[in-house]
C-alpha cells in the first residue's frame, strides 16, 4: 500500500550546521511533495514542497530535492538556528486532481543546539 | 483573513461516548480533508469533503463520519469511542481549482479515558 519512510527520526545538530532529512514513497504516481514544520502543540505548518516536474527547489535556507527514479526526497537546511527545532514531516500525494490525500512519514524531531 | 480554525481546542470523553469537532476552512477554500495524529507519530488520512460529499477515505472504520455545509465548514463525528481514539484531530483545507498545498488548523486535541 502507499507508504512514506522518513529518516532519521532525530537528529541534533550545532547552530549554523546544516541538517538534511529524507524521504522514500512508495506510489509511484505521487506526484505532490510537501514539508511540514511542527512546534510542539501547535499545527503542521507548511514550509516548502515540489512537484514532480521539478528536480530541486530552493527558498532562503530550506531547499528540497526529488529523484522520482528512486521515489526519494530531502529537505536540506542550511545555516541552523534554534528556532528551527521541531518536528519536521515529509509527506506525499497525487496532486492536480479533485482530491489529494496526503501520506505523512513519521517525523523527525530535529534539535538545533546553540 | 482568518486561517483553518477548529473547535473545541480540547475534549475529555469516556469510552463508548460519541464526539464532534468542526472545522471552519481557510477564506476561499472549499476542500476539507481531517488527519488523525497519534502522539509520536505523522498525521493519517481519516477523508475528505468537498461539495458536501465525502470524496476520499482513508483506512478507519465507519465509526468516523463527517459533514460538509453549504459555507465549506466540516464536522468530524465518533462513534463509541474508544481508548485508541485518544489523539490529535487535524483538519485541512484547500482549494480545490487552484492548488495542492492544504493548510492545517490548530487540532483539537481528545482524550478518551
Amino acid at each position: 500500500g502507499e507508504n512514506v519512510e522518513q529518516h532519521p527520526s532525530t537528529l541534533s545538530v550545532q547552530e549554523g550546521d546544516s541538517a538534511v532529512i529524507k524521504c522514500t514513497y512508495s506510489d509511484s504516481a505521487s506526484n505532490y511533495f510537501p514539508w511540514y514544520k511542527q512546534e510542539l502543540g501547535k499545527r503542521p505548518q507548511l514550509i516548502i514542497d515540489i512537484r514532480s516536474n521539478v528536480g530541486e527547489k530552493k527558498d532562503q535556507r530550506i531547499a528540497v530535492t526529488l529523484n522520482k527514479t528512486a521515489k526519494h526526497f530531502s529537505l536540506h537546511i542550511t545555516e541552523t538556528q534554534p528556532e528551527d527545532s521541531a518536528v519536521y514531516f515529509c509527506a506525499a500525494s497525487i496532486g492536480g486532481g479533485a482530491t489529494n490525500k496526503l501520506i505523512f512519514g513519521t517525523g523527525t524531531l530535529l534539535a538545533v543546539q546553540p | 483573513d482568518a486561517g483553518v480554525t477548529q473547535s473545541p481546542t480540547h475534549l475529555i470523553k469516556t469510552r463508548g461516548q460519541q464526539v464532534t469537532l468542526r472545522c471552519s476552512p481557510k477564506s476561499g477554500h472549499d476542500t476539507v480533508s481531517w488527519y488523525q495524529q497519534a502522539l509520536g507519530q505523522g498525521p493519517q488520512f481519516i477523508f475528505q469533503y468537498y461539495e458536501e460529499e465525502e470524496r476520499q477515505r482513508g483506512n478507519f472504520p465507519d465509526r468516523f463520519s463527517g459533514h460538509q455545509y453549504p459555507n465549506y465548514s466540516s464536522e468530524l463525528n465518533v462513534n463509541a469511542l474508544l481508548l485508541g481514539d485518544s489523539a490529535l484531530y487535524l483538519c485541512a483545507s484547500r482549494s480545490r481549482q487552484r492548488t495542492d498545498t492544504q493548510y492545517f488548523g490548530p487540532g483539537t486535541r481528545l482524550t478518551v479515558l
